[in-house]
């Protein structure tokens, strides 16, 4: 059975970091793209970021350029997605996403004082 | 980008009626690749269509998909009440991946 479990969401204040990862099983996972995607409260789903299998080409959403880093460990079936300099409109489920396949249960990430 | 729009915004329908829903491109979606996907409230989306017609595993044949070039269609067909829910779809075709604004499905 494919699994994509993401942690690491939480509350944190404006300017703050947070690095979300998504541990996956069941298939395998090194020969796949990845995908970030979010969704606002209460909005539609809105890509963020993805990298290729080998994690040597990434590609960002222009709301997120500069600020969060996308990247992998094949030898531990992860992804990772470090966001730094978080502002309000960051506020969204984040969604670790195999794509047009399998999406994870996805982690809340609040941005707020 | 690709600005897909969907239409209508929301449908109320009943048991046992088909289901018609709209996305249309601001310009071409190359080789048909669009996705529609279901979502219900605090569930993560559901893949339901790829590649414009295909059914994902495990999707009812009541649900289908037509179209190319800037104009899809989902169909779901004799509606039962667990369809209630919102549609999205996305095109996967161009850089950057987008979304449209969804469908909400009611069923009466």
């Amino acid at each position: 059975e494919v699994q994509l479990v993401e942690s690491g969401g939480g509350l944190v204040q404006p300017g703050g970091s947070l690095r979300l990862s998504c541990v996956a099983s069941g298939f395998s996972f090194s020969t796949y793209w990845m995908h970030w995607v979010r969704q606002a409260p209460g909005k539609g789903p809105v890509w963020v970021s993805r990298i290729n299998s080998d994690g040597s080409s990434v590609y960002y959403a222009d709301s997120v350029k500069g600020r969060f880093t996308i990247s992998r460990d094949n030898a531990q079936n992860t992804l990772y997605l470090q966001m730094n300099s978080l502002r309000a409109e960051d506020t969204a489920v984040y969604y670790c996403v195999r794509l047009n396949a399998y999406w994870g249960q996805g982690t809340l990430v609040t941005v707020s004082s | 980008e690709i600005v897909l729009t969907q239409s209508p915004a929301t449908l109320s329908l009943s048991p046992g009626e088909r289901a018609t829903l709209s996305c249309g491109a601001s310009q071409s979606v190359s080789s048909s690749s669009l996705a529609w996907y279901q979502q219900k409230p605090g569930l993560a989306p559901r893949l339901l269509i790829n590649d414009a017609s295909s059914r994902a595993t495990g999707i009812p044949d009541r649900f289908s998909g037509s179209g190319s070039g800037t104009d899809f269609t989902l169909t779901i067909s004799r509606l039962e009440p667990e369809d209630s829910a919102v549609y999205y779809c996305q095109q996967y075709g161009s850089s950057p991946i987008t979304f449209g604004q969804g469908t909400r499905l009611e069923i009466k």
